[in-house]
């Protein structure tokens, strides 16, 4: 069974710039989480999507946002890049509950 | 305000040691805690658990959770060097994940 995919796996940007991280879940998997893992920080929660639907988000500014296509794969934005945006972007799909994480994005704003 | 609180931060230890990791919540609406390995890159699921006193087993990992204390350890018998990596427990409720900042395990030969 494929797991959790993610693309890029590494992008470098500069400040003031936008950027679109991309997730696969495990085939039959509805729900896709988003979480940010800076360097030396634990891993933040961004943002779930389930069937299509934005159902939570963490205490993150609204230049985060995403979306969730009807193949439940999911996209993350982040516009107007900060340098403390630069961080692990880890993807993870759910069933019931448990999750499973992709391989991540490392993202480095300079 | 959720949270959940690893101990210790760090810690070193020898091959063939036994390690016990502690992992402490304060959630509203609690549905399951679950403990992750995290070594280069993506968390690794360990185990979840969602019933006090019943101890998973996985080869050398067990875990137990106590929910009337609100806590939950992962012990490691006869570490590895493979078994260095950061620890993260995380609380599961219907809504998100609220992870520790982890424990990393250090084990030297």
């Amino acid at each position: 069974e494929a797991g959790v995919t993610q693309s890029p796996t590494h992008l470098i940007k500069t400040r003031g710039q936008q950027v679109t991280l991309r997730c696969s879940p495990i085939s039959g998997h509805t729900s896709v989480y988003w979480y940010q893992q800076a360097l030396g920080l634990g891993l933040q929660f961004l943002l779930w999507y389930d069937e299509g639907e934005e159902r939570n988000r963490g205490n993150f500014p609204p230049r985060f946002s995403g979306r969730q296509f009807p193949n439940y794969s999911s996209e993350l934005n982040v516009n107007a890049l900060e340098l403390e945006d630069s961080a692990l972007y880890l993807c993870a799909s759910s069933w019931e509950v448990g999750q499973y994480f992709g391989p991540g994005t490392r993202l480095t704003v300079l | 305000e959720d949270k959940v609180v690893q101990s210790p931060l760090s810690l070193v230890v020898h091959e063939g040691d036994t390690v016990t990791l502690n992992c402490s919540y304060e959630v509203t609406n609690f549905r399951s805690l679950l403990w992750y390995k995290q070594e280069k890159k993506a968390p690794t699921f360990l185990f979840m658990l969602t019933s006090s006193g019943i101890e998973k087993k996985s080869g050398r990992l067990s875990s137990i959770l106590d929910k009337k204390e609100l806590f939950s350890i992962l012990n490691i018998t006869a570490t590895q060097t493979g078994d260095s990596a950061v620890y993260l427990c995380a609380d599961y409720n219907n809504n998100d994940m609220r992870f520790g900042a982890g424990t990393r395990l250090t084990v030297k030969p």
